[in-house]
């Protein structure tokens, strides 16, 4: 059964417009990680954000914050003033155990 | 820092031919690396996790004969794809790890590979 599921297969801002990027998850395990990647059209994976199941703040790196509900089981991703060059997939992927894996993915395009 | 590299970006060959990917840690010593396939405008599905020293670990329905998997070094990892066919064209990326809980795992820039 799909663990991470992210909802919106594909979403528009507006330029320097804030936007929220959906993903919820399914564990029974204590301990975890929440980690959002993102991929450009040319492939590679850009690891933007954790969030460890202990954390009680959220996480945030420069643009980027996780917003962590945990009785919720959601961890969605803001971006805020948005860039042309954050037009990419972004995968909201979770650790328990060793591997990561990951949603479906959301494609967002900015708009200028 | 934590720079994984991947090789070859792009492989075309013809049918039946096996082909090999590298996948190499710069600057660290990856205790675990991960192999991942990404089909076009889909996620990415994990193959399997290898160890080093050890056998993969393969998820199920990936068929260990076909895609033959190596660790032979704490910054080397090999897959093999063998006899390949048109519907085994896909991304193929790698990742690695140091073994820490709250470190994210560090990924190749992928392969390309097209079997005509």
């Amino acid at each position: 059964a799909q663990k991470i599921t992210q909802t919106q297969p594909g979403m528009f801002v507006q330029e320097k417009e804030a936007v929220t990027l959906d993903c919820t998850y399914d564990t029974s395990d204590q301990s975890y990680g929440l980690f959002w990647y993102k991929q450009p059209s040319s492939g590679e994976m850009i690891f933007l954000i954790y969030q460890g199941s202990y954390d009680e703040q959220n996480a945030t790196e420069g643009r980027y914050s996780l917003n962590f509900q945990k009785a919720r089981k959601s961890a969605n991703l803001v971006i805020s003033a948005s860039q042309l060059g954050d037009s990419a997939m972004y995968f909201c992927a979770m650790r328990e155990g060793i591997p990561l894996r990951f949603g479906a993915g959301t494609r967002l395009t900015v708009k200028p | 820092g934590a720079v994984v590299s991947q090789h070859p970006s792009w492989v075309i060959c013809k049918s039946g031919t096996s082909v090999k990917i590298e996948c190499r840690s710069l600057d660290f010593q990856a205790t675990t690396m991960f192999w991942y396939r990404q089909f076009p405008k889909q996620s990415l599905m994990l193959m399997a996790t290898s160890n080093e020293g050890s056998k993969a670990t393969y998820e199920q329905g990936v068929e260990k004969d076909k895609f033959l998997i190596n660790h032979a070094s704490l910054t080397l990892s090999t897959l093999t794809v063998t006899s390949a066919h048109p519907e085994d064209s896909s991304f193929y990326i790698c990742s690695a790890r140091v073994y820490t809980s709250n470190q994210p795992q560090h990924f190749g820039d992928g392969t390309r590979l097209s079997i005509l």
